[in-house]
């Protein structure tokens, strides 16, 4: 059964970059499939924010595609969200989730990492 | 970007009450629209995808129907692990876009 899991600091300072990774087991990430990040604001809007394909192509959402980088490391079977110059209205809750191109669905989840953005 | 306008924002309902969720595209997506469910400990699962197909696992009492711009998601008959939040989503167009959710709450 896959799993996915996020991981990083639950809080950055404005200005700063946000780092974090989303653990894979059960699924090696270049078998397949294309590999998100989403991101959940308080008030519970939910915003996409870009894959990692299992070749290692990337697809971003244009509102952030200056400020964001995703990128793996396919020999611990992780992917990174990357995204700089944070501001305050960038805390959410991120997930990460694998994406099935043939459903079109993102059908598996991590837990979420919340993060808050303060100085 | 798609806007996806998801009605009602909250609900009540009763134990094996017939509820539905609606979302309407800002324009056509083919049916390109999938549903998913937030548990209040966070945790995201798929429901739906491509409009009304079901996703492994889902039961039966979860449906969804649609064409156009409008889209729905319909529970048959409440259970008390229905209570969440729901989400639908679309696909039709880059970059993937998110209604604002639906809290259903038990009245």
């Amino acid at each position: 059964e896959i799993q996915l899991q996020e991981s990083g600091p639950g809080l950055v300072k404005p200005s700063q970059s946000l780092s974090l990774t989303c653990s894979v087991t059960g699924y090696t990430i270049t078998s397949g499939y294309d590999w998100s990040w989403i991101r959940k604001f308080p008030g519970n809007k939910m915003e996409w924010m870009g894959y990692i394909s299992n070749s290692g192509s990337t697809n971003y959402n244009p509102s952030l595609k200056i400020r964001i980088s995703i990128t793996r490391d396919t020999s611990k079977n992780q992917f990174f969200l990357q995204l700089n110059s944070v501001t305050t209205e960038d805390t959410a809750t991120y997930y990460c989730a694998r994406f099935d191109y043939y459903s079109n669905i993102m059908d598996a989840w991590g837990q979420g990492a919340s993060v808050t953005v303060s100085s | 970007d798609i806007q996806m306008t998801q009605t009602p924002s909250s609900m009540p309902a009763s134990l094996g009450e017939r509820v539905t969720i609606s979302c309407r595209a800002s324009q056509g997506i083919s049916n390109y629209l999938n549903w998913y469910q937030q548990k209040p400990d966070g945790t995201i699962k798929p429901l739906i995808y491509y409009t009304s197909n079901l996703q492994s696992g889902v039961p039966s009492r979860f449906s969804g129907s649609g064409s156009g711009t409008d889209y729905s998601l319909t529970i048959s008959s409440l259970e008390p692990e229905d209570f969440a939040m729901y989400y639908c989503q679309q696909y039709d167009s880059s970059p993937p876009t998110f209604g604002a959710g639906t809290k259903l709450e038990l009245k």
